[in-house]
């Protein structure tokens, strides 16, 4: 079974439309976080959470938002997608190094969106 | 701010060496980290140091020079499945966080 699991993992959607990518883990790990990926590029991360209450923008949060509805739960919304939204999004879990001594990243097989 | 650099594209051959380098500036250092990542699938972790010096884990090792904000990854006895991008992430102290460098694809031939 996969610690780290993502939902859906493709999705083709229109411009202006409101879509949401949900991530669950079995880890139990309290940090969550989301990423995008373009194309050559590496990770840039979007939003993160330290535990169900905290929510910390990353280097590109605007146009989007996230929900941490429970410790196993960290959603990612797309309020208006637009073109340039179109990416791979990783959802990582961490340990935290208070914990493990790292903050070893375990990531979920990725979402293909696509705006069009 | 973090600036991370890695060459973007290698080649090598079946059975050979190869070394991947990485260098940082950031303030806060706390470790560095390598992930694996094949085509269209999720990153893994292969290594993570905190200290000065050589790292070996079976068929790969990474080294990391604080004082020079460098690191390198060496890939062994080279397999087609090595052909892979390779993410090279600095952590900072108390960030909670890893800030991933723009990946290194290696592409391993016969």
């Amino acid at each position: 079974d996969a610690d780290v699991t993502q939902t859906p993992r493709n999705r083709i959607t229109k411009t202006g439309k409101r879509i949401m990518l949900e991530c669950s883990q079995t880890k139990g790990h309290d940090r969550m976080y989301w990423y995008r990926q373009d194309p050559g590029l590496g990770l840039q991360l979007i939003y993160y959470s330290f535990d169900v209450k905290d929510i910390n923008k990353g280097e590109i949060s605007d146009g989007y938002s996230v929900s941490r509805q429970a410790q196993a739960k960290f959603s990612l919304s797309l309020e208006s997608a637009i073109p340039n939204q179109t990416a791979l999004y990783f959802c990582a879990t961490s340990p935290g190094r208070e914990l493990a001594g790292t903050d070893t990243q375990y990531f979920g097989p990725g979402t293909r969106l696509t705006v069009l | 701010g973090q600036n991370i650099d890695q060459p973007t594209e290698m080649t090598a051959t079946e059975g050979a060496i190869v070394q991947i380098n990485c260098t940082y500036q950031t303030s806060g250092f706390n470790g560095l980290f390598w992930y694996q990542q094949h085509a269209g699938e999720a990153p893994t972790f292969l290594s993570y140091n905190v200290l000065d010096g050589l790292e070996e884990k079976g068929r790969f090792s990474s080294f990391l020079s604080r004082s020079k904000g460098y690191s390198y990854l060496l890939l062994k006895e080279l397999q087609m499945k090595d052909s892979a991008s390779y993410l090279c992430a600095v952590s900072r102290t108390n960030a909670g966080k890893s800030t991933f460098g723009d990946g290194t694809t290696l592409t391993v031939k016969p």
